[in-house]
């Protein structure tokens, strides 16, 4: 079974420029998660999709920060504009299970850097 | 809002050696997890915790859900080299999402 994909692995950027981020879940998976990891720290995360519908955005930074899952499969995260302090690994995660977030598969990661 | 620590935050151990890490926190859980996480990859989980006073093994490693919810511990027995990472810790409640500690590096001398 294909694990967790994210695209691209690493994005180095200026500040005030925009960045996407791409990711597609294990394959009947209905909740999708995009969680940020600064250096040092664990992931936190910034918004849950119950298909293509966001469960959970309230740690979103809104005013830069967008995400959406239109068919409800892969998801795309956007950036726009980026400030430094975005530096940071952008971890994208599905579950097979409505409800369940013990059971959360993450993939590899955006490495973004921002200049 | 909700904040883990985990403690040590960083650990040199001998091959061989048995190996201790725990999570604390100022709020009650329902659900602790334990992540491993290798570099340039995401975690993946390696323990789950559902009730209080649990202790749940996964080959050479253990865990406990703290009898007061508000602790988790982790142990890895016979450390090997590719034990080697950052172990984190997540804990939830009723109704809301994972949140995770700051984790704990672990490096394996041979």
């Amino acid at each position: 079974e294909a694990g967790v994909a994210q695209s691209p692995r690493y994005k180095i950027i200026e500040k005030r420029q925009s960045v996407a981020f791409w990711c597609n879940p294990i394959s009947g998976h209905a909740t999708l998660y995009w969680y940020q990891q600064i250096l040092g720290q664990g992931p936190k995360l910034l918004i849950q999709f119950q298909n293509n519908g966001v469960v959970d955005d309230s740690q979103l930074p809104k005013d830069r920060f967008s995400a959406e899952r239109l068919k409800g499969v892969d998801s795309t995260l956007k950036i726009q504009p980026a400030k430094l302090e975005d530096s940071a690994v952008y971890l994208c995660a599905s579950s097979p299970i409505k409800g369940r977030t013990d059971t959360q598969y993450f993939g590899p990661g955006t490495r973004l850097t921002v200049l | 809002g909700q904040q883990l620590n985990q403690s040590p935050q960083s650990m040199f151990i001998q091959e061989g050696e048995d190996v201790s890490m725990n999570c604390t926190s100022s709020s009650i859980f329902n659900t602790w997890l334990w992540y491993k996480q290798d570099p340039g990859e995401g975690p993946v989980l390696l323990i789950a915790l559902y009730k209080a006073g649990e202790l749940t093994s996964n080959g050479r490693l253990t865990a406990q859900f703290g009898i007061t919810r508000k602790d988790s511990f982790l142990n890895i027995s016979a450390s090997i080299p590719s034990d080697v990472g950052i172990y984190f810790c997540a804990g939830q409640s009723y109704g809301q999402n994972f949140v995770f500690g700051p984790g704990t590096r672990l490096s394996v001398l041979p």
